[in-house]
C-alpha cells in the first residue's frame, strides 16, 4: 500500500521567511495530493491539492509542486505568517481516489 | 452548511466502558471517514463508508471497534470495552464526488480511558 514520509519534522522560520515542506510517496499509482494544515485543537483543513497532469499549483502565497518520476512533492509557504504557525500534512491517494493516506506532519512555527 | 459536526467533543471514561462517537457529515456528501489521531502514529484511517456503506475497515485496530451508518447523515464509531491505549483523538470526515476531492473534517473528539 502506499506510504508516505515528510521532512521536517519541525520547522521554524521567521515572519516573512519563506517554509518549505517536502513529501515522497511510495505508490507510483498515486494521482491525487492535498495539503492539511491543522490548528491546535482543530481538524485539518485542506489548503492546497494537486493532481498527477500538473506539475505546479499556486494559491496566493501558497504553491505546491510535484515530481512523478522521483515521487516527491512539496510546500512552499512565501512571505509567512505568525498564523500559518500549525501543523501541515501532506497526503496520498491511490487511484480510486477514496482514501488518503497521510503523511506524519510537520509542525510550522513562525516566529514574529 | 455547519461543517461535519462530531459529538462528543471531549469524553472521559474508564477501562472497560463502552464508549460512542458520533458524527454528523456536511449534507450531500456521500463519502464518510473514520481517523484516529496520535502522537506516535499520526493520522490513521480506521473505517470509511460510500453511500453508507462500508468500504474498507482494514485500519479498524480490533473486534472491539465497530462502525455504523444507519443513513446519510448519521455515522457512530463505538469502541466496547474501551482500553487505555484507545486514547486518541477521533475524527470524521465527508466528502462529495463533484469538484474537489478534499475532505472535511469535524473538530473530533478527544477520548481519554483511565
Amino acid at each position: 500500500g502506499e506510504n508516505v514520509e515528510q521532512h521536517p519534522s519541525t520547522l521554524s522560520v521567521q515572519e516573512g521567511d519563506s517554509a518549505v515542506i517536502k513529501c515522497t510517496y511510495s505508490d507510483s499509482a498515486s494521482n491525487y495530493f492535498p495539503w492539511y494544515k491543522q490548528e491546535l485543537g482543530k481538524g485539518p483543513q485542506l489548503i492546497i491539492d494537486i493532481r498527477s497532469n500538473v506539475g505546479e499549483k499556486k494559491d496566493q502565497r501558497i504553491a505546491v509542486t510535484l515530481n512523478k518520476t522521483a515521487k516527491h512533492f512539496s510546500l512552499h509557504i512565501t512571505e509567512t505568517q505568525p498564523e500559518d504557525s500549525a501543523v501541515y500534512f501532506c497526503a496520498a491517494t491511490p487511484t480510486s481516489y477514496d482514501k488518503v493516506i497521510f503523511g506524519p506532519g510537520t509542525s510550522l512555527s513562525v516566529i514574529p | 452548511d455547519a461543517g461535519v459536526i462530531q459529538s462528543p467533543r471531549h469524553e472521559v471514561t474508564e477501562m472497560g466502558q463502552e464508549v460512542t462517537l458520533r458524527c454528523k457529515p456536511i449534507s450531500g456528501h456521500d463519502y464518510l471517514f473514520w481517523y484516529r489521531q496520535t502522537m506516535m502514529r499520526g493520522l490513521e484511517l480506521l473505517i470509511y463508508f460510500n453511500n453508507n456503506v462500508p468500504i474498507d475497515d482494514s485500519g479498524m485496530p480490533e473486534d472491539r471497534f465497530s462502525a455504523k451508518m444507519p443513513n446519510a447523515s448519521f455515522s457512530t464509531l463505538k469502541i466496547q470495552p474501551s482500553e487505555p491505549r484507545d486514547s486518541a483523538v477521533y475524527f470524521c470526515a465527508s466528502r462529495g464526488t463533484g469538484g474537489s476531492y478534499g475532505y472535511t473534517f469535524g473538530s473530533g473528539t478527544r477520548l481519554t480511558v483511565v
